[in-house]
């Protein structure tokens, strides 16, 4: 069976410093993979998604960046952390080609820029 | 982008049906409605998904207006497990994006016992 894994679980870091996030994905090869964010009371917002090996597809210009450096591993970065970076950070998955296809939700990351 | 419009909360008593609305007025004939829900600090989950029929699987059912303008979640026995956000949301395809799924604030659902 599939199963994803996403790291860690809570992260408080300080204003200016980097981010490191990393998702991967068991059971399953040449998924889509995909990053979403959800701010405090608010709905999820896309930010990246990727459809292979290297190839990365940014829905909102902002402070991160995302890679994937093997099939199944997904990292969202960034190099210097703001306030408004804080947030519920989601890695997720599916199978490729048809809009039928269901989305699996990591568990998650609460991170909190102070 | 094709767009949904959820009531922002909906109350419901334990062991009752639920009927969740979702008003998608511009979608497509393509584009799947896809129903998700979240529990509080957990990621969404599936529910159930639909293009045209209706739809029935063990969680709940889909209702899909004839127009497809419109569609109705429905929890048959609504339990305090069931209290979370649910979102309905439009797969679309545009582009190269694989029909990424967007979603919206959701219905935020509150189960009485």
């Amino acid at each position: 069976s599939q199963t994803i894994h996403q790291w860690p679980a809570t992260l408080v870091q300080p204003v200016g410093s980097p981010l490191s996030l990393e998702c991967t994905v068991e059971g399953t090869s040449n998924p889509n993979l995909y990053w979403y964010r959800q701010a405090a009371g608010r709905g999820l917002q896309l930010l990246f998604y990727s459809v292979g090996i290297g190839q990365i597809s940014s829905e909102v210009p902002q402070n991160l960046s995302a890679s994937r450096p093997q099939d199944r591993q997904f990292i969202l970065s960034s190099k210097k952390l703001l306030l408004s970076d804080s947030g519920f950070y989601l890695c997720a998955w599916s199978n490729q080609g048809l809009l039928n296809e269901k989305l699996f939700f990591g568990s998650g990351t609460q991170l909190s820029v102070l | 982008d094709a767009k949904t419009t959820q009531p922002n909360s909906m109350e419901s008593n334990e062991e009752e049906p639920v009927h969740l609305p979702c008003n998608h007025s511009t979608i497509s004939g393509t584009d799947y409605i896809h129903w998700y829900r979240q529990l509080p600090s957990q990621g969404p989950e599936y529910v159930i998904h639909g293009l045209t029929s209706n739809v029935n699987n063990r969680m709940a059912s889909l209702a899909i207006a004839e127009d497809r303008k419109s569609s109705t979640l429905i929890l048959h026995r609504a339990t305090l497990r069931d209290a979370a956000v649910y979102y309905c949301i439009l797969r679309v395809n545009y582009g190269g994006s694989q029909g990424n799924l967007i979603f919206g604030k959701g219905t935020k659902l509150s189960v009485k016992p």
